[in-house]
């Protein structure tokens, strides 16, 4: 069972368009919500994430949206860039921080 | 400071052999997990080891194992492999269990 449903699996989008990443969680135990991008052949990076306890969190081009009541969040580039073509992965974890719960991925490529 | 470092970086075997993978984490980080990664299913969780005792174990057979070492570097053991266990296989080390390190993975397919 899967434990955070991510969507789409793919988007393409031209180069300064903004694409949106969606992602849901049942667990209301989870507090910690992390995005990691993935270039070919390289393990995930975190690229940003966010608590509960605020409704959005912006780190330079991306920007992540939380609807706690929802149970969903999502991942917004602005300005994409061909540079951001990768493998976009949401997760969450419980305070223990021990397991984390992936998303299946989205491959987002952006056009020049 | 040097990343997450895994070996081997590729690997073939085939049916019904065993296979041993190695996590080297970043200095200081005391917790290694270890993720299985294939197209579709994204990452799925292994296990985790903090100070050499496994503290959580995901859902996975029990051909998949695993140990820490006092130095903290992990190692992961597969026997018996199956076509299915052909997969990306990542190590993470953290520090204060919040932010994941991810190394660059161990390919290993299974002919």
């Amino acid at each position: 069972q899967q434990q955070v449903k991510q969507s789409p699996q793919s988007l393409i989008v031209q180069k300064g368009g903004i694409p949106i990443i969606n992602c849901a969680y049942e667990n209301t135990a989870f507090d910690y919500f992390p995005w990691y991008q993935q270039f070919p052949g390289k393990g995930p990076a975190l690229l940003i994430a966010i608590r509960p306890d605020v409704s959005e969190k912006k780190e330079g081009r991306f920007t992540i949206s939380f609807n706690k009541s929802a149970k969903q969040f999502s991942l917004h580039i602005m300005d994409s860039q061909p540079g951001d073509s990768a493998t976009y992965f949401c997760a969450a974890t419980t305070n223990t921080g021990n397991q984390f719960y992936f998303g299946t991925g989205t491959s987002l490529t952006v056009i020049p | 400071k040097a990343g997450v470092t895994q070996t081997p970086r590729y690997l073939i075997k085939t049916r019904g052999q065993q296979v041993t993978l190695s996590c080297s984490p970043i200095s200081g980080h005391r917790s290694v997990s270890w993720y299985q990664q294939t197209p579709g299913q994204g990452l799925q969780f292994l296990f985790e080891y903090f100070s050499e005792t496994q503290r959580n174990k995901g859902n996975f057979p029990g051909r998949f194992s695993g140990r820490q070492f006092s130095n903290s570097r992990s190692e992961m053991n597969v026997s018996t492999l199956e076509l299915g266990d052909s997969a990306l296989y990542l190590c993470a080390s953290s520090w204060r269990g919040v932010e994941l390190f991810f190394g660059e993975g161990s390919r290993l397919t299974v002919l």
